[in-house]
C-alpha cells in the first residue's frame, strides 16, 4: 500500500494560492492520487484525482511530478471557506483499488 | 439527487446499550464504506462492501461491532454492548465501481455517538 506524507499544518493568506504538498514515494504505476478535504464536523469532500497528468477542475489543480513520487494540490485563490483538513490518498485494494485510508492530512488555515 | 443519508445524526446512550447506525447510499452506487472519526485516531476505515458483500472488515475494532448490508439501499453498523470509548462520529460513504472506478467517495453527514 502506497503511503502518503503531508505537512501537519499550513497557513495561507486569503486570495493567494494555497499549495499543499504530498509525498507518495512508494506509489505504483497504476495507482491514482486522490485529494479530499474535510471542513470542521462535516464529512470529507472529494476534490480531485489524477494518475500521471496534471488535472484541473472547478475546485483545484493537481500537479503530479514526472516520477509520480509527489504531488501538489493548488487552490488558486484561497478563501476563508477553504479552511479545512486536506487529505492526500493513494487508495489500496488490489484490482479494485478503492480502500481509502485517510491519514492525518494537512490542516490549512486561510488567514484574512 | 439525494446524497448519502445517515441516521440518527446524534445519539446519546449509556454504556452497555445496543446502538444501531443506519445508512442509505446514493442510488446506483455499489460500494459502501463505514468510517469512524475521533480526535485521537482520525478517520478510520472500519469496513467496506462491494455489491452488498463485505470485502474487508479488518478495521472493525472488535466483536462488539458488526455491519450488514441486506440490500443495495441500506446498511447498518451495530455496536453491542456499547462502551464510552466508542464515542465518535461515524461516517458512511458510497461510490460507484462502474467501469474503472471513479474513486469519488460521497460521504454522509455522520452520526455523532456519545456513550456515557
Amino acid at each position: 500500500d502506497a503511503k502518503t506524507t503531508q505537512p501537519t499544518s499550513m497557513d495561507c493568506a486569503e486570495g493567494r494560492a494555497a499549495n499543499l504538498p504530498c509525498n507518495h514515494s512508494t506509489i505504483s504505476g497504476n495507482e491514482y492520487v486522490y485529494w479530499y478535504r474535510q471542513i470542521h464536523s462535516q464529512g470529507p469532500q472529494y476534490i480531485i484525482h489524477g494518475l500521471k497528468n496534471n488535472e484541473t477542475n472547478e475546485m483545484a489543480s493537481l500537479i503530479i511530478t514526472e516520477d509520480r513520487k509527489s504531488s501538489t494540490l493548488i487552490l488558486p485563490h484561497a478563501t476563508l471557506r477553504d479552511t479545512a483538513v486536506y487529505y492526500c490518498i493513494v487508495p489500496s485494494g488490489g484490482n479494485t483499488g478503492n480502500q481509502f485510508y485517510f491519514g492525518t492530512g494537512t490542516s490549512l488555515t486561510v488567514i484574512p | 439527487d439525494a446524497g448519502v443519508i445517515q441516521s440518527p445524526r446524534h445519539e446519546v446512550t449509556e454504556m452497555g446499550q445496543e446502538v444501531t447506525l443506519r445508512c442509505k447510499p446514493i442510488s446506483g452506487h455499489n460500494s459502501l464504506f463505514w468510517y469512524r472519526q475521533t480526535m485521537m485516531r482520525g478517520l478510520e476505515l472500519l469496513i467496506y462492501f462491494n455489491n452488498n458483500v463485505p470485502i474487508d472488515d479488518s478495521g472493525m475494532p472488535e466483536d462488539r461491532f458488526s455491519a450488514k448490508m441486506p440490500n443495495a439501499s441500506f446498511s447498518t453498523l451495530k455496536i453491542q454492548p456499547s462502551e464510552p470509548r466508542d464515542s465518535a462520529v461515524y461516517f458512511c460513504a458510497s461510490s460507484s465501481l462502474a467501469g474503472r472506478y471513479t474513486g469519488e467517495l460521497f460521504f454522509g453527514e455522520g452520526s455523532r455517538l456519545t456513550v456515557l
